[in-house]
């Protein structure tokens, strides 16, 4: 166990629905990063948030959202879905000394849109 | 922008064969450099880093050292066993504005077999 939870493990909607994937961070850890594993795009950063506030943000699209709540768990919100959005989704989490010591990283869940 | 490339697998060994992974990138910044492994069905674990040029990270009998000079990072074993099957993935990440988020490669899958 990594320390850090992802919920649910599998899903399986139709497209055009909205999800929510939940992340539980490692004990203590402030910031929480969202990438997406695909076959052919590979590991792609979404998006990061420290303590609660937006950080940075890479490839993440606009029926994309995320939050990280004041208990430090964050949700990332996936709306009008497409085939394409078939994947893996990451958290990480990582310490007050950054990414720079390497995150810690979920199991994932796995997002099957038919 | 910040990019990695590393060799294209998979890369299938015989038990107790020398292994090397190449890992090359281009940073803005001084980059941290990483290898990750990626285990069927389990997320990402850190494998090992290195943090400024000539240092070598490693762990689990994996090596890698941090080249400025070359821009590399090949990650190499003396001895592959089985239970190193994985997919194992190069990345950096370069402080920008308190975001540390990781740029991966595309990944290469090592088979090891008996």
């Amino acid at each position: 166990d990594s320390g850090v939870t992802q919920t649910p493990k599998h899903l399986i909607t139709a497209t055009g629905q909205r999800v929510t994937l939940r992340c539980s961070p490692r004990s203590g850890d402030l910031s929480v990063y969202w990438y997406q594993q695909s076959l052919d795009q590979g590991l792609q950063f979404l998006i990061q948030y420290y303590n609660g506030e937006e950080r940075a943000k890479g490839n993440i699209l606009e029926r994309f959202s995320a939050q990280q709540f004041p208990d430090l768990h964050s949700e990332l919100n996936l709306s009008s879905l497409e085939l394409g959005d078939s994947a893996l989704y990451f958290c990480a989490s990582s310490g007050s000394t950054g990414g720079l010591q390497g995150y810690t990283f979920g199991s994932g869940t796995r997002l099957t849109v038919v | 922008g910040n990019s990695v490339t590393q060799m294209e697998g998979p890369v299938t060994l015989s038990e107790e064969a020398f292994l090397t992974i190449n890992c090359t990138y281009t940073a803005t910044g001084y980059p941290s450099l990483f290898w990750y492994v990626q285990y069927p069905g389990e997320g990402l674990q850190l494998l090992l880093k290195a943090t400024k040029a000539d240092d070598k990270g490693s762990n689990k009998g994996f090596e890698a050292t941090y080249r400025k000079e070359t821009t590399s990072f090949h990650l190499e074993k003396g001895s592959v066993q089985v239970s190193d099957s994985a997919v194992y993935f190069c990345a950096l990440t370069v402080s920008g504005a308190g975001s540390y988020q990781l740029t991966f490669g595309k990944g290469t899958k090592l088979s090891v077999i008996p």
